[in-house]
């Protein structure tokens, strides 16, 4: 059971590449989020979906656009990279949280460093 | 977004002795908090969760406090371990699909 697997994990762009970081998750979870981690920043979230043909917008999404075709899959897709978005990217997916009683705790990728030169 | 900060970026511990790292949040109608640990390298990991209609919850090792009147959540840690060392972030729920997430705080355990 791999959990959240995310590739690549270091990537090394130059200014105006375009580039896609693929999240997979094999626990059937509803719910797929991207964060950002920058230093002294906490993670930021850039753009989650709430099931398989869904996406909406974060706290950052300006540069970024996402897909989920499939269930299991998050794409996050930088069109045109900025040195901005050097950053750690990290996915998360997980249950939806039933109600107010319910939970609805994050399992987390190992993170890819990106790199804009 | 939201905010939601630490007091401490950096506590050193003596292992053994216990840890208490603090977190304030912003939202007063946030419901749902989790904290994370996050060891170097690696993706934040589950530690523990509180609902808002509770005060205080108790796990292997670890307690989260949370005090709604002055929006305060804080970790303990019991003994702590050379293991313990890593970033700890507090979450808070808004809406049922997003967490907001504080800067972290940085925990170092001398042996």
């Amino acid at each position: 059971n791999a959990g959240v697997t995310q590739t690549p994990k270091f990537r090394v762009l130059k200014t105006g590449q375009s580039m896609t970081l693929l999240c997979a998750q094999d626990m059937n979870h509803e719910y797929m989020y991207w964060y950002r981690q920058d230093p002294g920043m906490g993670l930021r979230l850039i753009h989650y979906s709430v099931g398989e043909g869904t996406t909406a917008k974060g706290e950052v999404p300006d540069g970024y656009n996402v897909s989920r075709l499939k269930k299991q899959n998050f794409l996050l897709g930088l069109e045109s990279a900025a040195p901005s978005q050097t950053s750690v990217y990290f996915c998360a997916s997980s249950y939806p949280r039933q109600g107010a009683s319910g939970a609805n705790v994050l399992t987390f990728g190992a993170g890819s460093r990106l790199t804009v030169l | 977004g939201e905010s939601v900060g630490l007091h401490l970026p950096t506590l050193s511990v003596q292992e053994g002795d216990n840890s208490i790292i603090n977190c304030a949040y912003s939202n007063s109608a946030s419901d749902y908090f989790i904290w994370y640990k996050q060891e170097s390298g690696k993706g934040p990991q589950f530690i523990i969760d509180i609902r808002s209609n509770m005060d205080k919850r108790q796990g292997q090792r670890v307690t989260v406090l949370l005090n709604k009147t002055v929006k305060h959540l804080s970790l303990q840690i019991a003994a702590t371990q050379p293991g313990d060392s890593a970033v700890y972030f507090c979450a808070e729920n808004l809406n049922f699909n997003k967490f907001y997430f504080g800067s972290g705080t940085k925990l170092n355990v001398k042996p």
